[in-house]
């Protein structure tokens, strides 16, 4: 059972439109990040969250940009889409753990995000 | 930095043949080892996971073995189904550099009947 939400599941929209893709999950997770998945399979950090107010960029440079005001909700928007946006987007979350601890993400399901 | 190195696909098997996907990791430290599947369509879901040198992880008739001698952690299965077809992330996670999973790039598994 998904714990991690991300909405809408599929996006088509035209060149020069602002998106916001939405993530929310409810398990209270610190920590959350955003990827950009693309066709040849390998995932880039974006984004990502330790907690409220905290936003960090990810190894893959994005025109993106994200906010973390509730725990919960994890949200990425786009300002200005172009084709070059067009990707598989996923969002996860987690919880710091302790040296001795494993454990690791929760995964939504994704958005696929096409710009005309 | 930490890094994961996974076999290039894609992996094209028939139904019942036997599954290897290799895994190799470059880290310090004692990091945690994961491998999660991607089905199509779908986000990442966790597999199977070993916390420490020589722990197995099992799950759904999938295997893998902490070699930390040898730095790797390879995926096997010893009759795959069409139902495994997906994507397959090999990953590590150091607690003390930040609370991180450092993926590999993924392998795609066909199988056929």
């Amino acid at each position: 059972e998904a714990d991690i939400y991300q909405t809408p599941r599929y996006l088509v929209i035209g060149t020069g439109k602002k998106i916001t893709l939405e993530c929310s999950q409810t398990m209270g997770h610190d920590k959350m990040y955003w990827y950009q998945q693309d066709p040849g399979m390998e995932l880039h950090l974006i984004h990502y969250s330790y907690g409220v107010n905290s936003t960090e960029k990810g190894d893959l440079s994005s025109e993106s940009t994200v906010s973390r005001i509730r725990t919960e909700h994890f949200p990425l928007t786009l300002e200005s889409a172009r084709p070059s946006h067009t990707s598989q987007y996923l969002c996860a979350s987690s919880t710091p753990l302790g040296q001795g601890e494993s454990g690791g993400y929760t995964f939504g399901s994704g958005t696929r995000l096409t710009v005309v | 930095g930490d890094s994961v190195t996974q076999m290039e696909g894609p992996v094209t098997l028939s139904e019942e043949a036997f599954l290897t996907i290799n895994c190799t990791y470059t880290a310090t430290g004692y990091p945690s080892l994961f491998w999660y599947v991607q089905y199509p369509g779908e986000g990442l879901q966790l597999l199977l996971k070993a916390t420490k040198a020589d722990d197995k992880g099992s799950n759904k008739g999938f295997e893998a073995t902490y070699r930390k001698e040898t730095t790797s952690f390879h995926l096997e299965k010893g009759s795959v189904q069409v139902s495994d077809s997906a994507v397959y992330f090999c990953a590590l996670y150091r607690w003390d550099a930040g609370n991180m999973l450092t993926f590999g790039g993924g392998t795609r598994l066909m199988v056929k009947p």
